[in-house]
Parts: C-alpha cells; structure tokens; sequence
C-alpha cells in the first residue's frame, strides 16, 4: 500500500462547483498534513495546513481524520484560477520534516 | 524578499555528462531537500540535508550526488550513472523545529538529455 493515496482524478467541474478531494496514508505516526497546489510546469505551492480542529481559508475547508487516516480538501465557489494539481502531504516525523507527497489530483474548472 | 532561487531553469545534459543544479536560499532554512517529477508522477525524494555538512539518501539516489558546505546552499550533480535523468528537479527548504511549517519550494530546473 503506498504510503500516501489521494483520488485519481481528474475532476472537471463547472465554474461555481463546490469539489472535495481526499486523500488517505497509511502511517498512524504521521505529524502533520498539508495541502499544496501544483501549477502546469511550476513549483508546488503551499496551500494550507491541515490541523485537527478543521481548518478553512476563504473558500477551501481542510479537515483531518486521525482515526480513520485521512485528509480532505473542499473548494467551493470554484474559480477558473482554480484548476492544478492538488498535492496531499504528510509530515512522518516528529523531529523535523520527513514529508511524503501524494501523486496528486488534477483539477479543471471550466467556464 | 526571503526564497530559494534555482539555476539554471533549463539545463541541457549530453549522455555521459555530470551537470550541476544549484539551490540557493536565504530564508535562514536548516533542511533543504530535492525531489525529482516526471511528467504525470508524483515527486520522489533524491537527498536531503538536515544540517551543514551532513546529507541523507533519499528514495533515487543512485547516480546523483550533493553537498552541504554552507546552510544556504544545497548543489545537486546529476552524474553520467544516472542513466535516465530527463525530468523536472525541485529544491525545497523548511525550518527542522516545528514539524507543521511546510516546505517552500524554488522555481525547478528542466533538465533535458540530448
């Protein structure tokens, strides 16, 4: 089982759709979870953190289930700006960073 | 502004060449990291530096090398054993004492054999 899943995708969804995305791992031990955006042939960006309580900024909603090992991303209101790839991140170290990235998940909104 | 800068952002490699990749940041970072993409995939792990003059393997090593003489930058060189080395290559850094700051990434370079 690879260490870190996400939805294969891609999700074409019209302007204004609300998309989710999950994405699940595999090591219980796992610290921290992130979120990044991949633009066409740039460099992955960081999109948010994920923390325990939930998280939203603007119009995504980051939420994270410990007991069931994974993480979901929400977008609402979707904008053309919007299409990437969204990267699932996790963090396995308590000491400092030792992230694994999911494959990702490609996003198209269309107008 | 603070950022990691990479150079060149394409790179044109003959078979049997070494080339070098520089990474460059001034974000006062401990660990930096590079990650290879190929198109479609996800990113893999090459090496990765904790500290200045240590570095670990990552999960492709084979036919890469690095050092870590200063904290800033993290060269990596593609040596002539890596025998299939066309694709995108990321440096990232991040501070080692809070496992919940994310990786800051620099632009990539394209490295393409010809």
């Amino acid at each position: 089982r690879k260490e870190v899943e996400q939805d294969p995708g891609p999700f074409n969804v019209p302007e204004g759709a609300t998309v989710a995305f999950n994405c699940t791992y595999s090591n219980s031990a796992s610290q921290s979870f992130f979120w990044y955006r991949q633009d066409c042939r740039k460099e992955p960006k960081l999109l948010m953190s994920v923390y325990s309580s939930g998280n939203e900024d603007g119009r995504f909603t980051a939420q994270l289930n410990r007991a069931s090992q994974y993480i979901s991303l929400l977008i609402r209101d979707s904008k053309l700006s919007d299409s990437a790839t969204y990267l699932c991140v996790v963090n396995l170290s308590p000491y400092g960073q030792n992230f694994v990235f999911g494959p990702g998940t490609r996003l198209s909104v269309l107008p | 502004d603070g950022g990691i800068t990479q150079s060149p952002k394409y790179l044109f490699r003959k078979e049997g060449q070494n080339v070098t990749l520089s990474c460059e940041q001034n974000l006062n970072h401990d660990a930096m990291y590079w990650y290879r993409q190929d198109p479609g995939q996800g990113l893999r792990l090459i090496y990765y530096s904790q500290i200045v003059n240590d570095f670990q393997k990552g999960d492709i090593a084979e036919g890469y090398s690095v050092s870590r003489e200063k904290k800033e930058s993290f060269p990596l060189t593609v040596t002539s054993a890596q025998k299939n080395p066309t694709a995108f290559y990321l440096c990232a850094s991040t501070r080692t004492n809070r496992e919940d700051y994310g990786y800051t990434f620099g632009s990539g370079t394209r490295l393409t054999v010809v």
